[in-house]
């Protein structure tokens, strides 16, 4: 079964700076998706970036940046320009493959960015 | 693009009695989910239905628990004889094709008394 780590439980920024959110997962398969989601407070989950793991460049989404390292099996999140509307849960998700397709969440990263 | 609804918002039961979630998920979207998340968790994957076909159910859901996507379109999820640890939030997401994002809606809130 898929794994996913989410190694920081809660992270703190103060607004404009940058921030790396870090996840690694464990998967079998050579072709897949992998996804970050944000949850904020007492509202629906949302998109933040895509990455599908043929493609070698990093995706990047206007101030969300990934660094994905496929051998390492590692997908981080970077934020610049924190603004205070980024505080939020951060979920990393790969796509599973071959029959079953469902996104496989990590427990998350609480991120905090303080005026 | 209207969004994935999901009813009720909140229900609140007491232990022992059966309840019903409404998810209507995005209109073209073939592909529909469930997941339940409690507090401080990552949702975790229930069942997923492809038209109206139930691909896959998780061996969290007891045989308690039953979802229907009759039409290929809008799905339930009842949860029967609930119990405390039932208590979550129950997520629905929908997805247009293979390997497309899910989008979420805003997720049923289930306390059991």
């Amino acid at each position: 079964a898929q794994t996913v780590t989410q190694s920081q439980p809660e992270m703190s920024v103060q607004e404009a700076e940058t921030v790396t959110l870090s996840c690694t997962y464990d998967t079998s398969e050579n072709n897949y998706y992998l996804f970050w989601y944000k949850q904020p407070p007492s509202r629906q989950m949302i998109l933040v970036i895509r990455q599908e793991a043929y493609k070698q460049q990093n995706a990047t989404e206007n101030r969300f940046s990934v660094n994905f390292q496929k051998a390492a099996k590692s997908f981080s999140l970077k934020i610049s320009d924190s603004q205070l509307g980024d505080t939020a849960m951060y979920f990393c998700a790969p796509l599973t493959q071959g029959g079953s397709e469902k996104l496989v969440f990590g427990k998350g990263t609480k991120l905090t960015v303080n005026p | 693009d209207t969004g994935v609804s999901q009813n009720p918002r909140h229900k609140i039961t007491k232990r022992g009695q059966n309840v019903t979630f409404r998810c209507d998920p995005i209109s073209e979207h073939n592909r529909l989910y469930w997941y339940r998340q409690t507090l401080g968790q990552g949702p975790e994957f229930l069942t997923y239905f492809q038209n109206e076909a139930q691909l896959e159910k998780s061996r969290l859901l007891s045989d308690r628990f039953s979802a229907e996507r009759p039409k290929g379109s809008f799905s339930t999820l009842e949860i029967q004889r609930t119990e405390q640890g039932d208590s979550a939030m129950y997520l629905c997401a929908s997805s247009l094709r293979t390997n497309s994002p899910l989008h979420f809606g805003n997720g049923t809130r289930l306390t059991v008394t």
